[in-house]
């Protein structure tokens, strides 16, 4: 079955910078990669997502990018604001009848004042 | 606006009383999932409902159940609460079945004393 690994676990990062969070995934038929951003105390909140047609989706300050030959996948989040300090998950799924989505194990970023 | 609501947010129960936790919904998702998340780890499946066909993840203890008496509301029913049974319980929908995007509630924490 699929299998994703998230790196890294935490990721500290001064106000202002960027952020990057990398993902890998192991089933090349997956097809549909969405990030969650999951704050204190909340469910995770559907941040971006992008299908194995494109290689690069963009919403303001977050970008994802997509490497179908390396089976690869990363966040970007430019310009880090104070709210952006939360646990980040990436997943993949083959968008089947008989599939689910499966999570990497979560980033810890926090933004530094 | 469209929504995930669980109630309730938080519920004490003791070791082996039974508890219900809730979930509705107003986007008219034909998929509920329900997600047991313990700290620092990601969400993990217990089950799925498409329209009324229920889907048990393999793994999922016999302990837990789970009923959709129309599209808007699920329930998870836990017989016997064990101390490991303590979580944050996720719902979420999704517009169509295979794991495409999901749309998480704000989870229900549950304590076991």
């Amino acid at each position: 079955g699929e299998n994703v690994e998230q790196h890294p676990s935490t990721l500290s990062v001064q106000e202002g910078d960027s952020a990057v969070i990398k993902c890998t995934y192991s089933d090349s038929a997956s097809n549909y990669f969405p990030w969650y951003k999951q704050e204190l105390g909340k469910g995770p909140q559907l941040i971006i997502d992008i299908r194995s047609n494109v290689g690069e989706k963009k919403d303001q300050r977050i970008a994802v990018t997509l490497n179908k030959t390396a089976k690869h996948f990363s966040l970007h989040i430019t310009e880090t604001q104070p709210e952006d300090s939360a646990v980040y998950f990436c997943a993949a799924s083959k968008r089947n009848r008989d599939d689910k989505i499966i999570f990497g194990k979560g980033t810890r970023l926090h933004i530094l004042p | 606006d469209a929504m995930v609501i669980q109630n309730p947010r938080y519920q004490v129960t003791q070791f082996g009383k039974p508890v219900t936790l809730s979930c509705s919904q107003t986007l008219n998702h034909n998929v509920m999932y329900w997600y047991q998340q313990k700290s620092s780890q990601a969400p993990k499946l217990l089950f799925h409902y498409y329209d009324k066909d229920f889907n048990n993840e393999a793994d999922t203890p016999d302990n837990f159940q789970s009923r959709r008496p129309n599209t808007s509301f699920c329930f998870l029913d836990i017989r016997s609460p064990g101390l490991g049974d303590a979580a944050m319980y996720l719902c979420a929908t999704s517009p169509e079945i295979g794991g495409g995007e999901q749309y998480f509630g704000p989870g229900t924490r549950l304590t076991v004393t």
